[in-house]
């Protein structure tokens, strides 16, 4: 089974509606938990993180992301979005496996917000 | 202060020839990361390298690949007798340590395209 599971490939929605992007883990990975947002053109950039403590991490630009251990997830939320939003959004964990230090990624939810 | 940079940013060869791309991590941070993006796809790890131990090789596709770095400064990959199935985006990021929570800054990435 994958390591990470983001279930939706294209996301388009309208400005200033809500959007979640989805994401579930397996048991191969640590529980340190990531979303990151690649721009066009861009390198990835870290939107939050989940280490341990408040399952609700609020992360930049107004997305927060839960996380759920009994679903094995890490949904990512914003409660009204923006032309801006437009990017990829990459869900990541590292492997729990041996001194596995890189990260293991899902493949990507396009998230397209239409005027 | 700057980011992680990667040269050339996009770098066009024939199949066969050898390609040398470049990751400048961020001063001071001790690890250093190589992915790969391959269009559609999510990133895939390739290889580590946390100071001066031996670099975590695992992800490497075939010995084709191969990654240099010196301390904790430049870090170079090469890639030899370049097939089709290598075109992609080539991702470097740095950390101040290769521990599973640190954050990892990404480069904005080379595109090699080989024909």
């Amino acid at each position: 089974a994958q390591s990470v599971t983001q279930l939706d490939s294209q996301v388009p929605v309208f400005e200033e509606a809500p959007v979640e992007l989805r994401c579930n883990y397996s048991s191969s990975v640590s529980v340190y938990l990531f979303w990151y947002v690649q721009y066009p053109n861009q390198g990835l950039q870290l939107l939050l993180k989940y280490l341990s403590g408040s399952t609700l991490v609020k992360g930049i630009n107004g997305f927060e992301a839960e996380f759920n251990k009994s679903q094995t997830s890490f949904h990512l939320r914003k409660p009204s979005v923006h032309i801006s939003d437009t990017a990829e959004y990459f869900c990541a964990a590292p492997l729990s496996s041996g001194s596995a230090r890189q990260l293991t990624f899902g493949s990507g939810t396009q998230l397209t917000v239409l005027p | 202060g700057a980011g992680v940079s990667q040269s050339p940013s996009n770098k066009v060869t024939e199949k066969g020839k050898d390609v040398e791309l470049r990751c400048d991590p961020i001063s001071g941070h001790t690890a250093l990361y190589w992915y790969r993006q391959r269009l559609g796809q999510g990133l895939e790890f390739l290889i580590y390298f946390q100071g001066n131990s031996a670099p975590d090789k695992s992800g490497l596709p075939s010995d084709r690949f191969s990654a240099e770095r010196t301390g904790e400064s430049v870090s170079t990959l090469t890639i030899q007798r370049t097939q089709q199935e290598d075109s992609a985006v080539y991702l470097c990021a740095s950390s101040r340590e290769a521990v599973s929570y640190n954050e990892q800054f990404f480069g904005p990435g080379t595109r090699l395209t080989v024909l």
